[in-house]
């Protein structure tokens, strides 16, 4: 399996301010026919399944605010969110769909400093 | 609008049989461009992919739970289902249905909570 390790854990940001989420995966989920990396990122509040916000990496889903990019390749990849608003409050997972499991990170917990 | 909603017992007996149904609306399930899964979250804890199946019954499986899972796929109905058997305390959690594809997991159902316990 590959494994997904987010860091930090939990991260408080100031309202306006940026905050950076990492993911590293135990291997490459880059698939280089098509250089496609096959890594997503997800927002969870509270009560409610997760969402969709970036997909190869650095696509943003339909409708999400552009205050959301994703960047990275091969094993290390980075979620910032730029003027953090208090709806960002929840927790963030990236997932690799590489490979079969599609594992999961952690989760990385976002609040308001 | 691609809805997909969850259906089944909200407390089952250990050793017994999880079964649940995903219902999809919007989209035919027999869409070839994507797979219909299952995922978990225990209470207050992370996300944990269970498997999927594609629109032709190709099924995939975590190696954790593989000896212990089914998914299969009733195009008629426009449902998939999960069987998840011998269940424990374990297996207690937020049970999800998804659509995933070449661009990540895009719909999920709202969830069901699914405890086991005597």
């Amino acid at each position: 399996d590959i494994v997904m390790t987010q860091s930090p854990d939990s991260l408080a940001v100031s309202l306006g301010e940026r905050a950076t989420i990492s993911c590293r995966s135990s291997q490459s989920v880059l698939y280089s026919s098509i250089n496609k990396n096959y890594l997503a990122w997800y927002q969870q509040k509270p009560g409610q399944p997760p969402k969709l916000l970036i997909y190869w990496a650095s696509t943003r889903e339909s409708g999400v605010p552009d205050r959301f990019s994703g960047s990275g390749s091969g094993t290390d990849f980075t979620l910032t969110i730029n003027s953090l608003q208090a709806e960002d409050v929840a927790v963030y997972y990236c997932q690799q769909y590489y490979s079969n499991p599609h594992t999961f990170g952690q989760g990385t917990k976002l609040e308001i400093k | 609008q691609l809805q997909l909603q969850e259906s089944g017992p909200g407390l089952v007996k250990p050793s017994e049989t999880l079964s649940l149904t995903c219902t999809v609306s919007g989209d035919s399930i027999s869409s070839s461009n994507y797979y219909w899964g299952w995922i978990r979250q225990p209470p207050g804890k992370g996300l944990e992919w269970i498997g999927s199946i594609s629109y032709s019954g190709n099924t995939y499986y975590n190696p954790s739970l593989k000896s212990r899972v089914t998914i299969s796929v009733d195009t008629s109905k426009n449902q998939f289902s999960l069987n998840l058997r011998s269940v424990t305390a374990a297996d207690t959690a937020v049970y999800y249905c998804a659509r995933s594809g070449v661009s990540g997991t895009d719909y999920w159902g709202q969830g069901t909570l699914v405890t086991v316990s005597s």
